[in-house]
């Protein structure tokens, strides 16, 4: 079964505090995603990646960069964190497939902005 | 664009009881439908996927039935379990930009004894 990882599990910053959430795949999936879960809103896409060097912009962007370093690495950069950015975080990835590939999620990262 | 409605927030019911989860989704192209589940404080993990019109799919009790002509994938167990309780999303890969897939908001089961 493919393995996501994400580091920190749990993480409190200030507004105006800086944030780099870490997520890895071993399988080599082409395709990584980072989303953000909230109560009444589901799985919402900020930011997805093809491979190494390659960022795609999802659903809800703003106040997110992301940076694909490897095929197995992806990162979500809150540079200015804001108390609306406090949410459940997950990395997945997928093979694509044509649409038709599961996505694999991480465990989560919980993150409060205060 | 794409999108995907699930129209229940909260299901409760008893154990023994049959139940139905609604799904119904708007895409251009043709359709490739998903069921994940969450259970407490763990991932999302795939429960079921089809892209077949009229064809039920099953997994671990659940069915689904991918209908075209309705635009819905309704997920449906004949007796649910204390177990079922859980958050469940359906999804709808969208290939507009790329390989993505846009998810219901999610409708959580509650199973009591």
């Amino acid at each position: 079964e493919a393995a996501v990882t994400q580091s920190p599990r749990n993480k409190v910053t200030v507004t105006g505090g800086n944030v780099t959430l870490s997520c890895r795949q071993t399988n080599s999936h082409n395709y990584m995603y980072w989303y953000r879960q909230d109560t009444g809103h589901g799985l919402r896409l900020i930011h997805y990646s093809y491979g190494a060097g390659n960022l795609q912009i999802g659903d809800v962007p703003d106040g997110y960069k992301a940076t694909r370093t490897t095929q197995e690495d992806f990162f979500l950069l809150l540079e200015l964190a804001s108390p609306s950015q406090t949410s459940l975080y997950f990395c997945a990835s997928s093979d694509a497939d044509w649409g038709q590939d599961t996505q694999y999620f991480g465990p989560g990262t919980r993150l409060l902005v205060l | 664009g794409d999108s995907v409605t699930q129209t229940e927030g909260l299901v409760t019911l008893t154990k023994g009881l049959p139940v139905m989860l609604n799904c119904t989704y708007q895409t251009t192209y043709s359709p490739f439908l998903f069921w994940y589940v969450q259970h407490l404080n763990e991932a999302p993990k795939l429960l079921l996927k089809s892209s077949t019109d009229n064809k039920r799919t099953e997994h671990q009790g659940f069915y689904a039935t991918l209908h075209k002509s309705s635009s819905s994938f309704h997920l449906q167990k004949s007796s649910v379990q204390l177990s079922d309780s859980a958050l469940y999303f359906c999804a709808l890969s969208d290939l507009t930009g790329g390989y993505k897939v846009v998810f219901g908001s999610g409708t959580r089961l509650l199973v009591s004894p």
